[in-house]
């Protein structure tokens, strides 16, 4: 079935460091894939998404790649700032009308100033 | 702004009493779910509606049921909450995907519900 693999946590960093959260996937057909945040206490909201292979989605200065090759969609951002600090999730969906979306387990990331 | 709304924010229940938890939206989407997120985990799918035909996940509890009025407003009732059941409840829609794409799920800010 389909699942997606990501970086385990807490990630910590330094203020105007640079960010990669690394995130697989393992699914059938040709996926959509998102990235989701959620600050403490609060929903998930969506970062960034790609439908196809070798999209690139960028939101707030994250981007992330869709590499069918590599099966692969890592979050990346150049500058990281203290308001970043929320967990990530990667997820993807399939085809069709109401396909659910299949959560990774999702990445704390710790900006420190 | 169009949104996902859900209220209340925070519940605080009693073991074994019923309780139930709303959503609503003003996107007009025709696609609801409900999903269970426990702490430092990622969120579960509990079920979802599809317009009125209601989808129930596999591994969903029948301790969990849910109402959809109309295309506005969604319900999630626990009818006998165990400790168990404490955790962020999260509500979302998206559009129904057309020509075999998944539309975009937009998330309410959740209800973190508490049982005692």
């Amino acid at each position: 079935g389909n699942s997606v693999t990501q970086m385990e946590g807490p990630v910590t960093l330094s203020e105007e460091a640079f960010l990669t959260i690394n995130c697989t996937y393992t699914a059938t057909g040709y996926p959509s894939l998102f990235w989701y945040v959620q600050y403490p206490g609060e929903g998930l909201q969506l970062l960034l998404k790609a439908t196809k292979a070798d999209d690139k989605g960028s939101n707030k200065g994250f981007e992330a790649t869709y590499r069918k090759e590599t099966t692969s969609f890592h979050l990346e951002k150049g500058s990281v700032q203290v308001s970043d600090s929320a967990v990530y999730f990667c997820a993807l969906s399939g085809r069709g009308a109401t396909n659910k979306l299949i959560f990774g387990t999702g990445t704390l990331l710790a900006v420190q100033p | 702004d169009a949104m996902v709304i859900q209220n209340p924010r925070y519940q605080v229940t009693q073991f074994g009493k019923p309780v139930t938890l709303s959503c609503s939206q003003t996107l007009n989407h025709n696609v609801m779910y409900w999903y269970q997120q426990k702490s430092s985990q990622a969120p579960k799918l509990l079920f979802h509606y599809y317009d009125k035909d209601f989808n129930n996940e596999a591994d969903t509890p029948d301790n969990f049921q849910s109402r959809r009025p109309n295309t506005s407003f969604c319900f999630l009732d626990i009818r006998s909450p165990g400790l168990g059941d404490a955790a962020m409840y999260l509500c979302a829609t998206s559009r129904a995907g057309t020509g075999g794409f998944q539309e975009t799920q937009y998330f309410g800010p959740g209800t973190r519900l508490l049982v005692l």
